[in-house]
């Protein structure tokens, strides 16, 4: 029972373009939410996060947005470029139970020249 | 500048043998955690280690043992290693079992014959 879903295992995209990259939840108790990018034979790295008092999160690039109505995020990478080509990871956690991270499945972007 | 460390990179092991993987910070962090990386399901939490002296368990803590040796260190421990432990292993840390986010190793490929 995966209580974060990430439903796209993988994501092509031209360079320039906007990535779209989505998560689903299902555990009304998460009030944090992270995006990690992972390269080959590396650990993740974090990207950006939101809590869940915010609909946005803005940081360079990258943008997170959360629907809390609908146990949603996703992050918007803008405009994409062949570095970003990584598997990207999203998190959730509940900062009251040791906010340990509960993550998805991940999603492979490969951005194109 | 290393962050987080872990030893060794690659392993092979025997069904039956016994292995510890370990995790060296110098962040000067208080929280340590130990995931798992299988495909398609993400990170899993196997234990975690709020502050020196205290491990808990996690999502998948069964076949592993861990001690936190002191503020630096944290490894994890197979007695009686089977092929459903082969993985990839990553350890990371926080400042506090309250804080995001947490930083990652590059991991141990862990394969069981």
């Amino acid at each position: 029972d995966q209580q974060v879903k990430q439903n796209s295992p993988s994501l092509s995209v031209q360079e320039g373009r906007i990535s779209i990259l989505n998560c689903d939840y299902t555990n009304s108790m998460f009030d944090y939410f992270l995006w990690y990018k992972k390269y080959p034979a590396e650990g993740p790295t974090f990207l950006i996060s939101i809590s869940s008092i915010k609909d946005k999160n803005e940081d360079g690039r990258f943008t997170v947005f959360l629907n809390k109505s609908a146990k949603h995020l996703s992050l918007h990478i803008v405009p994409s470029q062949p570095g970003d080509s990584a598997v990207y990871f999203c998190a959730a956690s509940i900062k009251a139970a040791g906010n340990k991270l509960t993550f998805g499945g991940g999603t492979r972007v490969l951005v194109k020249p | 500048n290393a962050g987080v460390t872990q030893t060794p990179k690659f392993q092979v092991l025997k069904t039956g043998q016994s292995m510890t993987l370990q995790c060296a910070q110098d962040m000067n962090h208080n929280s340590m955690y130990w995931y798992r990386q299988d495909p398609g399901m993400g990170l899993r939490l196997i234990y975690y280690s709020a502050s020196e002296g205290t491990t808990d368990k996690g999502e998948v803590p069964n076949g592993y043992n861990v001690s936190r040796l002191n503020k630096r260190e944290f490894s994890l421990r197979l007695e009686s290693a089977a092929p459903s432990q082969t993985s990839v292993y990553f350890c990371a840390t926080s400042w506090d079992i309250s804080n995001q986010p947490q930083h990652f190793g590059d991991g141990t490929r862990l394969s069981i014959l």
